[in-house]
C-alpha cells in the first residue's frame, strides 16, 4: 500500500525552527517528485514547494523562498522540509504528495 | 504566478442532480490542471489529472474537460459521499497554484 506519514509538527514561537519529515512506503520512492502543501485553518490548499526525484532541482512558493528548504534521502524513503524564521502566518497543516498520494498531514502552529 | 478562480464559491444541490464547477485560469496551464476533492479533516484526493483523465480508483461519475484557460469538473449523479469541497490547481508553471474551492453542499 502507497503511503505518506508526516511528523514534526507542533507548536514553536515566532522566529524559531522547525523540521518537518515525510515517511513514505509501498513504492519506489527515489522515481517520484514530491511536494510540500499546507493549508491554514479554515481556508484553501496552498503549494509551498517541490523538489525532483534525485533531489537536485526545487522550487519555492514567493512567500516561504529563503526561509523553507525541501530535501530528500532517498536511502531512507524520506522527504524534509526546513523551515526557519516562522512566523504566525505559517501556521497550518502541512501536507507531503506526489500528487496522486497524500499524508495525513502534521499540524504547525506559530504562537507566542 | 498563474490565478485560478473557481467558481460557484457555493453550491447547493440535491442527491441525484448532476453538478458542474468551473476552474478559469489567469493565463494558458494547456491541459496541466487537476482536480481534488477535501471532506473536513480529510488530506485532499486526486480525482482527474491532466485535465481529463480520472485517477485510480475514482467512480465514473467524475469527469474532467477543458483546455487552455477553462476547465469544467461535472460529476454526473451526486452521491452523499460526494458533498466536500473541489480545488483545482495547475501543474503548467510554478509555482503550482490552487484555486480558493467550490464547497459542494447538500440542498
Amino acid at each position: 500500500e502507497v503511503q505518506l506519514v508526516e511528523s514534526g509538527g507542533g507548536l514553536v514561537q515566532p522566529g524559531g525552527s522547525l523540521r518537518l519529515s515525510c515517511a513514505a512506503s509501498g513504492f519506489t520512492f527515489s522515481s517520484y517528485w514530491m511536494h510540500w502543501v499546507r493549508q491554514a485553518p479554515g481556508k484553501g490548499l496552498v503549494w509551498v514547494s517541490h523538489i525532483n526525484s534525485d533531489g537536485s532541482s526545487t522550487n519555492y512558493a514567493e512567500s516561504v523562498k529563503g526561509r523553507f528548504t525541501i530535501s530528500r534521502d532517498n536511502a531512507k524513503n524520506t522527504l524534509y522540509l526546513q523551515m526557519n524564521s516562522l512566523r504566525a502566518e505559517d501556521t497550518a497543516v502541512y501536507y507531503c504528495t506526489r500528487t496522486d498520494t497524500w499524508g495525513q498531514g502534521t499540524l504547525v502552529t506559530v504562537s507566542s | 504566478e498563474i490565478v485560478l478562480t473557481q467558481s460557484p464559491a457555493t453550491l447547493s444541490l440535491s442527491p441525484g442532480e448532476r453538478a458542474a464547477l468551473s476552474c478559469r485560469a489567469s493565463q494558458s496551464v494547456s491541459s496541466y490542471l487537476a482536480w481534488y476533492q477535501q471532506k473536513p479533516g480529510q488530506a485532499p484526493r486526486l480525482l482527474i489529472y491532466d485535465a481529463s483523465n480520472r485517477a485510480t480508483g475514482i467512480p465514473a461519475r467524475f469527469s474532467g474537460s477543458g483546455s487552455g484557460t477553462d476547465f469544467i469538473l461535472t460529476i454526473g449523479s451526486l452521491e452523499p459521499e460526494d458533498f466536500a469541497v473541489y480545488y483545482c490547481q495547475q501543474r503548467s508553471n510554478w509555482p503550482y497554484t490552487f484555486g480558493q474551492g467550490t464547497k459542494l453542499e447538500i440542498k
